[in-house]
């Protein structure tokens, strides 16, 4: 069991759709991070939310947009998705950025199909 | 910049000892991660190090740090099917707490 929760856990969308990843966590957590991962390889970090604020845009197209309403929600809003984007989105949180002797915690997981 | 490298495959009898490999550049990383990801599944931290530490364990893992030599070693005793998984060694780059993750380590168990 995690306690980072994503929804939903398949999406298959296609190429015009609107769609968002949802992810959630309770621990008190005040930093959240997006990961893309395609099989068999490592995450690859997309955003990072340090209070609420954006902290990290690793340089993601714009049909990624990320958000974060209050300290325990993270959502990622997807428009207009290429094939090459279908992968597993994982969401993780933190206790802060800032104490590296806070690991991150991660969610199952979205896996992402775009037709 | 940083770099985490892992040996992609790893194959052992059910029973045995199963040692994962990792090396890692940034001097400077305070703490050193080990994640587990089953199929399908998300990441699941398994434990981790500080890195003024040589040793740590935590009932079947012991995980090994060399620090003169930048390497770590997660070990898993009486290796069960229930082991095989992706394996992913990380470090915390120094500023702003970005992962730096190996390629993992797929390990098989047969039985």
């Amino acid at each position: 069991d995690t306690e980072v929760t994503q929804t939903p856990k398949h999406l298959v969308m296609g190429m015009t759709n609107k769609k968002s990843l949802k992810c959630e966590q309770h621990m008190g957590h005040r930093a959240m991070y997006w990961y893309k991962q395609k099989a068999k390889k490592p995450p690859e970090l997309m955003f990072v939310y340090s209070y609420e604020k954006l902290s990290i845009n690793e340089s993601v197209p714009s049909r990624f947009s990320p958000e974060c309403p209050n300290s325990s929600l993270l959502n990622l809003h997807l428009h207009a998705l290429q094939p090459e984007d279908s992968a597993l989105y994982l969401c993780a949180s933190s206790r802060e950025i800032q104490n590296s002797n806070q690991p991150q915690h991660f969610g199952d997981g979205t896996r992402l199909s775009i037709l | 910049g940083e770099d985490v490298e892992q040996s992609l495959f790893l194959s052992v009898r059910e029973g045995d000892s199963s040692v994962i490999n990792c090396t890692y550049t940034d001097s400077s990383s305070t703490y050193l991660y080990w994640y587990k990801q089953e199929p399908g599944a998300g990441l699941q931290l398994l434990t981790y190090i500080f890195s003024n530490m040589d040793m740590k364990q935590d009932q079947r893992l012991t995980v090994l740090l060399n620090k003169k030599d930048k390497h770590l070693s997660l070990r898993i005793a009486d290796t069960q099917t229930g082991d095989s998984a992706i394996y992913f060694c990380a470090e915390i780059e120094n500023q702003g707490g970005k992962l730096i993750f190996g390629q993992g380590t797929e390990l098989s168990v047969k039985p």
